[in-house]
């Protein structure tokens, strides 16, 4: 399969700055990323649908100015927590696919802690 | 898409079949089911997909039943690396095409 790749696996940041998380397609063109958020004993949640060139497309109940996401090129798409807080520690994960009714591939996800 | 109902889960002793099942009765016929497994603080892993047809690949069988309301995920022979949640989830092909995932099944592998 096609692989995905997160960078950093985990991050510790103190309340109040902001994390940066890669999301990079390492042999594929994604047109398409997808961002999701997993709580401790929970199942993964969809936060927001990103396509290359586009603003996201942000589930409801999702800040689009606390997460910010942006899909620059067809390889990398990056999602900023701003102004974190202990409430944002979750685990984070990307996906991508190639295009519309393709298989998506998931990075290995981001277990961010917020202090 | 259509919801999917999985039990909360399996166990499974190593070497044997995992016949993991699905209930898919509301899916419409342009929706695929796919699954996916999570292996704990890892990103899910893709599995297999079907329309219809069985499917079978190096990692899994997926049989889906003639009126394609439910469907069995078959890992042929589990070993303790096969230990994670595994996913149902029916998707169309076109459209937004997000997965949406529910609670799963979490398969246990006994040694």
């Amino acid at each position: 399969g096609a692989v995905v790749s997160q960078h950093p696996s985990r991050v510790i940041c103190k309340s109040g700055t902001s994390v940066k998380i890669e999301c990079r397609s390492l042999d594929f063109q994604a047109t398409t990323m997808f961002w999701y958020r997993q709580f401790p004993k929970q199942s993964l949640m969809l936060m927001a649908t990103s396509n290359e060139g586009s603003k996201a497309t942000y589930e409801q109940g999702v800040e689009k100015d606390k997460f910010l996401i942006n899909h620059a090129s067809l390889t990398l798409s990056t999602l900023t927590v701003t102004s974190a807080h202990p409430e944002d520690s979750s685990f984070y994960i990307c996906s991508a696919r190639r295009g519309p009714g393709t298989e998506a591939f998931f990075g290995q996800g981001t277990r961010l802690t917020v202090v | 898409d259509a919801k999917t109902t999985q039990p909360p889960s399996m166990d499974c002793a190593e070497g044997r079949a995992a016949n993991l099942p699905c209930n898919h009765s509301t899916i419409s016929g342009n929706e695929y089911v796919y699954w996916y497994r999570q292996i704990h603080s890892q990103g899910p892993q893709y599995i297999i997909h079907g329309l219809k047809n069985n499917e079978t690949n190096e990692m899994a069988s997926l049989i889906i039943t003639e009126d394609r309301k439910s469907s069995t995920l078959i890992l042929p022979h589990a070993t303790l690396r096969d230990t994670a949640v595994y996913y149902c989830i029916v998707r169309a092909q076109t459209g937004a095409n997000n997965l949406f995932f529910g609670t799963g099944t979490r398969l246990t592998v006994i040694p």
